[in-house]
């Protein structure tokens, strides 16, 4: 089954403890991304990568790293999680950035106390 | 400012009555516009993607319009089913030297009995 699989689902931590949330997908597509969903300002792209060792930053990257060290993985670090970084985050994976379908993982609800 | 803004914020209807959410976008330049559905909880799932060149696209009960010269987009639901209730957001991809996703905030749909 073609699907986006994040991990964990849910997570609660503490400020400045460095967490990575997985992703993979298993369609071979080349371009992958991180988004994080607020209640009243809707999905904000966070990083994203054309494919494999290309990344670039999208609207909201700071204080976050990706990697795309192979084609179906491509994790989020959060080096130092504060309070405002606690989101629910989506990863999503399409076979070409532009005008292909984007294929949404379940989401990551992340909690930073 | 790249924006795309979505009305109404939220919207009930009954069961087997038709709706249309707009959504209106100052993203350039322009790639391609894209409606997802979101259940609560869950990933955004696509519906259309239409590029520059395309007014009309459907998807079963759905239906997208795009009108390119004035930025507007319609998503409209025919006969409405209780799982149509959901988040139906509009998302505009630009196409800059990367590119960027820009998501407008949703529109709530309930779908009542």
């Amino acid at each position: 089954e073609a699907q986006v699989t994040q991990n964990p689902r849910y997570l609660i931590t503490v400020t400045g403890k460095k967490l990575t949330v997985t992703c993979s997908q298993n369609m071979n597509h080349e371009y992958m991304s991180w988004y994080r969903q607020d209640p009243g300002l809707g999905l904000r792209q966070i990083y994203y990568s054309m494919n494999v060792e290309v990344t670039d930053k999208g609207d909201v990257p700071e204080g976050y790293k990706v990697s795309r060290k192979e084609k179906r993985n491509f994790p989020l670090i959060l080096e130092s999680p504060s309070p405002n970084q606690t989101s629910l985050y989506f990863c999503a994976s399409s076979l070409q950035g532009r005008g292909t379908e984007a294929f949404f993982g379940q989401g990551t609800r992340l909690t930073v106390v | 400012k790249n924006q795309v803004e979505q009305s109404p914020q939220s919207l009930i209807i009954l069961e087997g009555k038709n709706c249309t959410l707009q959504c209106n976008y100052t993203v350039s330049p322009f790639s391609n516009l894209r409606w997802y559905k979101q259940d609560t909880g869950r990933g955004p799932v696509s519906l259309t993607i239409m590029t520059f060149s395309e007014n009309t696209k459907s998807n079963g009960r759905y239906t997208a319009t795009l009108d390119a010269d004035t930025k507007q987009s319609s998503l409209h639901i025919t006969a409405s089913q209780l799982s149509d209730s959901a988040s139906y957001i509009c998302v505009v991809i630009s196409n800059t030297g990367g590119f960027k996703t820009i998501f407008g905030a949703g529109t709530r749909l309930f779908v009542k009995a």
